[in-house]
């Protein structure tokens, strides 16, 4: 059975840096194919991805974010982390961990808001 | 960026009807083309990938078409727990949502 948890702050100020944490679980991200990553959802509003891990390290941005995102993976504790810089307002959202193959989102986690405000 | 563009952002329907979805890429993304639903607070389920292969445990009520840059969801029959918002990604190239159709009760 494979589940994903997001963990990390649920109100950031802005100009600060976000980070989250997936733990995941019923997968091995050095599985070739298999993916990890990211996806946010603003209050009322549509899924904007942000990033990918690879199960070879290989990792991909959002073009619109990818100055901002970070994403990491740390093999031994099942976890990815996500930072993203100079968080504003309008990065408030649910953020999303993912699983997938094949360039397609499968699985997902609960999901964890976080409001930017001061 | 690919864009994507669903029609109707909205649409009331009753049970047994037969809803009809539509989504469009700005540019081809082949067959690239996955559904997902979700219902409020919960995260999106995986419905249709490769435009209509239906993911396993999902009821064959649901059915998707299309390649290229035109794609459709149909529900033949609609139950209570369809009720939701559905949402296209294309995975072609990075992936992108379209702005999703709430599906309500008339």
């Amino acid at each position: 059975q494979i589940t994903l948890k997001e963990s990390g702050p649920t109100q950031v100020k802005p100009t600060q840096t976000l980070t989250l944490t997936c733990t995941f679980s019923g997968f091995s991200l050095t599985t070739s194919g298999v993916a990890v990553g990211w996806i946010r959802q603003p209050p009322g509003k549509t899924l904007e991805w942000l990033a990918l891990i690879y199960w070879d390290d290989d990792k991909r941005y959002s073009p619109s974010l990818k100055n901002r995102l970070t994403i990491t993976r740390d093999t031994s504790k099942n976890q990815v982390v996500l930072t993203l810089t100079n968080m504003d307002p309008v990065d408030t959202a649910t953020y999303y961990c993912t699983q997938g193959s094949r360039g397609l989102t499968v699985y997902w986690g609960q999901g964890t808001l976080v409001t930017v405000s001061s | 960026d690919i864009q994507m563009t669903q029609s109707p952002s909205a649409l009331s329907a009753s049970v047994g009807d037969r809803v009809t979805i539509s989504c469009r890429a700005s540019q081809s993304v082949s067959y690239f083309l996955a559904w997902y639903q979700q219902k409020p607070g919960k995260a999106p389920n995986l419905l249709i990938y490769k435009a209509s292969t239906l993911q396993s445990g999902v009821p064959s009520r649901f059915s998707g078409s299309g390649s290229g840059t035109e794609f459709t969801l149909t529900i033949s029959s609609l139950q209570p727990d369809d009720f939701a918002t559905y949402y296209c990604q294309q995975y072609n190239y990075y992936f992108t949502f379209g702005q999703g159709t709430k599906l309500e009760i008339k």
